[in-house]
C-alpha cells in the first residue's frame, strides 16, 4: 500500500511562471491537507480538500494560490505568477476521514525553489 | 489563539546519552497534542499523540512524552539517542474544531559520535 505520493520532488521556476504541485493520498483516503514550509519554519496549514469539495482554505493566501481535488486524479496545488516568496516545501497530507492527527499520513514534499 | 512552541532551535546530543525536547503548548483546555519526526528529504511521521488519559505517552522509536498541565508542557524524551535519530522534530495541536495542525516553529536534532 502505496504512502502519499507527492511529484515532483523538486520544482523549479522562474518568476513569473505557473507551479503545480501533485498529490495522490493514500488509497482509501478521501480527505486531503496541503501544508507549506517556509525555511527555518514549521509547517503551516493551507487547505483542507475532500473529493470535489474545499473544505477549508484558512490558510491559503488570497491571490495566486489555489487547490482542487477531482473526484479522478491527484489534488493538484497551482501557484500563479511565482515569486520568491513561494520557495518552499510544500507538503500533502491525508486521512481515511475527517482526522487531523492520528490518521494523517504525510506525503515527502515537494520543494518549489523560484528564481 | 492555540499554539505550541518549541524553544531550543538546534540542540546537539551525543550519541548514547539522553534527550529532552521541549514544548509548551497555549490553550485553556486540554489540548490534543502530538509530536512528529522529519528525517531529511522525508515527510512527517508520528512520534506519538496524547488526546486524554494518562499522562505518559509512549511511542515509536523508543519515544515517550510527558503531559505536564501545570507547566503547560508536553516535553519529548529519549533515554539513549541513536545517530538516526538525527532529524527535525515537531511539536503541533489540533485546532479544536477546526480539522487542522498548528505546528511549533521545531527543532534540529544533531548526533555526535
Amino acid at each position: 500500500n502505496a504512502g502519499v505520493m507527492q511529484n515532483p520532488r523538486h520544482l523549479v521556476r522562474r518568476r513569473g511562471q505557473e507551479a503545480r504541485l501533485r498529490c495522490s493520498p493514500m488509497k482509501g483516503h478521501s480527505h486531503v491537507y496541503w501544508y507549506r514550509q517556509l525555511p527555518e519554519e514549521g509547517l503551516k496549514f493551507m487547505v483542507y480538500l475532500q473529493k470535489e469539495n474545499i473544505i477549508d482554505e484558512s490558510g491559503m493566501p488570497k491571490e495566486r494560490f489555489s487547490a482542487e481535488f477531482p473526484k479522478e486524479g491527484p489534488s493538484i496545488l497551482r501557484i500563479q505568477q511565482v515569486v520568491r516568496g513561494d520557495s518552499a516545501a510544500y507538503f500533502c497530507a491525508s486521512s481515511p476521514r475527517q482526522e487531523a492527527g492520528e490518521k494523517l499520513f504525510f506525503g515527502s514534499g515537494t520543494q518549489l525553489s523560484v528564481l | 489563539a492555540q499554539s505550541v512552541t518549541q524553544p531550543d532551535i538546534h540542540i546537539t546530543v551525543s550519541e548514547g546519552a539522553s534527550l529532552e525536547l521541549r514544548c509548551n503548548y497555549s490553550y485553556g483546555a486540554t489540548p490534543y497534542l502530538f509530536w512528529y519526526v522529519q528525517s531529511p528529504g522525508q515527510g512527517l511521521q508520528l512520534l506519538l499523540k496524547y488526546f486524554s488519559g494518562d499522562t505518559l505517552v509512549q511511542g515509536i522509536k523508543g519515544f515517550e512524552a510527558e503531559f505536564k498541565r501545570s507547566q503547560s508542557s508536553f516535553n519529548l524524551r529519549k533515554p539513549s539517542v541513536h545517530w538516526s535519530d538525527a532529524a527535525e522534530y515537531f511539536c503541533a495541536t489540533i485546532i479544536q474544531g477546526a480539522q487542522k495542525l498548528v505546528f511549533g516553529q521545531g527543532t534540529r536534532l544533531t548526533i555526535n559520535p
